[in-house]
């Protein structure tokens, strides 16, 4: 198994562009969901989602749209990037929502904007 | 809302020593996992532990959810254990994860 992967690895965009973050698992996991990384912030939760066709916001969503058409893919899509968005993005899944399920991280994506 | 503290906020030590790295959480736990966030950034699954001791080599980890902390213990550490530890608590029935801010850990040759 590849796990969870993330594609790209680094990004930098113009103020105002729109991007997409890609994230794939292949272990049949249900669960998935985005964070961000910033320095001396640790990690926060931007969204989530528990099956294909659901998802949820997560503790900062603001600026950031997912869909879960498949159970092996979860985008995460920049509308109007901004300087604040600036941060390393981690994708993670795990077996089921339940919480009782240890979560696995992807490589993650480091994004500038400028 | 959920707190999560983890200490001390950094440590550095001399290779071949010992080190415990502690976490408190404000609130029943039914996810506990430690990560270890190597120097490119990578988070690496150290331990699943919402309860009970469990050991991996060199490292080791405690969690008594009835007092609401857990310890990672790292013996005859090495300059590859050099990073950011955290910890992690799950939510009940959402799977959101809730990190703490993190061990910084230096270990000098």
């Amino acid at each position: 198994n590849a796990g969870v992967t993330q594609t790209p690895k680094f990004q930098v965009l113009k103020t105002g562009q729109s991007m997409t973050l890609q994230c794939a698992q292949d272990m049949n996991h249900e669960y998935m969901s985005w964070y961000r990384q910033d320095p001396g912030m640790g990690l926060r939760l931007i969204h989530y989602s528990v099956g294909a066709g659901i998802t949820d916001q997560g503790e900062v969503p603001n600026g950031y749209n997912v869909s879960r058409s498949t159970t092996e893919d979860f985008p995460l899509r920049l509308l109007s990037a901004a300087p604040s968005q600036t941060s390393v993005y981690f994708c993670a899944s795990s077996y089921s929502a339940s919480g009782h399920n240890e979560q696995f991280f992807g490589p993650g994506t480091r994004l500038t904007v400028l | 809302g959920i707190q999560v503290e983890q200490s001390p906020p950094d440590l550095i030590l001399q290779e071949g020593a010992n080190s415990t790295l502690r976490c408190n959480f404000s609130d029943s736990v039914n996810n506990l996992q430690w990560f270890h966030q190597n120097p490119w950034g990578q988070l690496i699954n150290l331990f699943y532990i919402p309860s009970g001791t469990k050991q991996n080599g060199r490292l080791s980890a405690t969690t008594v959810a009835t007092e609401r902390y857990s310890l990672l213990y790292i013996s005859s550490s090495q300059t590859t254990d050099s990073g950011v530890y955290f910890c992690a608590r799950g939510t009940s029935n959402t799977g959101k994860l809730i990190f703490g801010q993190g061990t910084t850990l230096q270990v000098k040759p």
